[in-house]
């Protein structure tokens, strides 16, 4: 089964810049997650997708950041500007199950490192 | 607002020490706890997790946790660490705050020296 991917890896880019990560969730798989993790800390839900629909997105700095998953399959997350302080790594995560009982495992992917100079 | 508490951020140990991680958190109601790791290089996954019964689960590696309800506390476990062992374990926890939430703490860096 493959696992969870994500583009890209790395990306440095400079303030004011815009950037935009992508992932493809294990097939099958309706809740997708993506995540902030800033050095140090531990990751931070900034929005959850149950098929194409927003289930939660009460972290996300919506004044520059946006996501979407229009087929229910894979997302884009995009950060328009971006801030030095959005230096960390995004992380995207799927779990299969559809309820929402949370007792669930989530799959993540490797990560994409930001680095805004 | 619901918090999870990992109160070491870096531990070092020798070979076939023993392990014992501490995990709090403040939520009063019904909880679904996890142990996520992250060894060097690859994804994070999930090393156990806990929603009712035993409240000692195993894990995989030979890792185990212990959920104790009054205390709030959902600590890992592992009697003989391995070199191997060295990763990043972060607790989870999901609860009903209006949804499901899972909320992770900060982590503790783990190097098992040979």
């Amino acid at each position: 089964e493959a696992g969870v991917a994500q583009s890209p890896r790395y990306k440095i880019i400079e303030k004011r810049q815009s950037v935009a990560f992508w992932c493809n969730p294990i097939s099958g798989h309706a809740t997708l997650y993506w995540y902030q993790q800033i050095l140090g800390q531990g990751p931070k839900l900034l929005i959850q997708f149950q098929n194409n629909g927003v289930v939660d997105d009460s972290q996300l700095p919506k004044d520059r950041f946006s996501a979407e998953r229009l087929k229910g399959v894979d997302s884009t997350l995009k950060i328009q500007p971006a801030k030095l302080e959005d230096s960390a790594v995004y992380l995207c995560a799927s779990r299969s199950k559809t309820g929402t009982s949370g007792r669930d495992e989530q799959f993540f992917g490797p990560g994409t490192r930001l680095t805004v100079l | 607002a619901q918090s999870v508490s990992q109160h070491n951020h870096h531990v070092i140990l020798s070979e076939a020490a023993s392990l014992e991680l501490g995990c709090n958190y403040s939520y009063g109601g019904t909880v679904n706890l996890f142990w996520y790791v992250q060894y060097p290089g690859q994804h994070l996954q999930l090393l156990l997790k806990y929603f009712s019964g035993d409240p000692l689960v195993k894990g995989i590696k030979g890792f185990e946790a212990e959920f104790i309800k009054s205390k709030f506390s959902f600590n890992l476990r592992k009697p003989s660490v391995q070199w191997s062992d060295t990763a990043e374990y972060f607790c989870a926890v999901n609860a009903n705050t209006g949804g499901f939430k899972t909320i992770f703490g900060a982590g503790t860096r783990l190097f098992v020296k040979a």
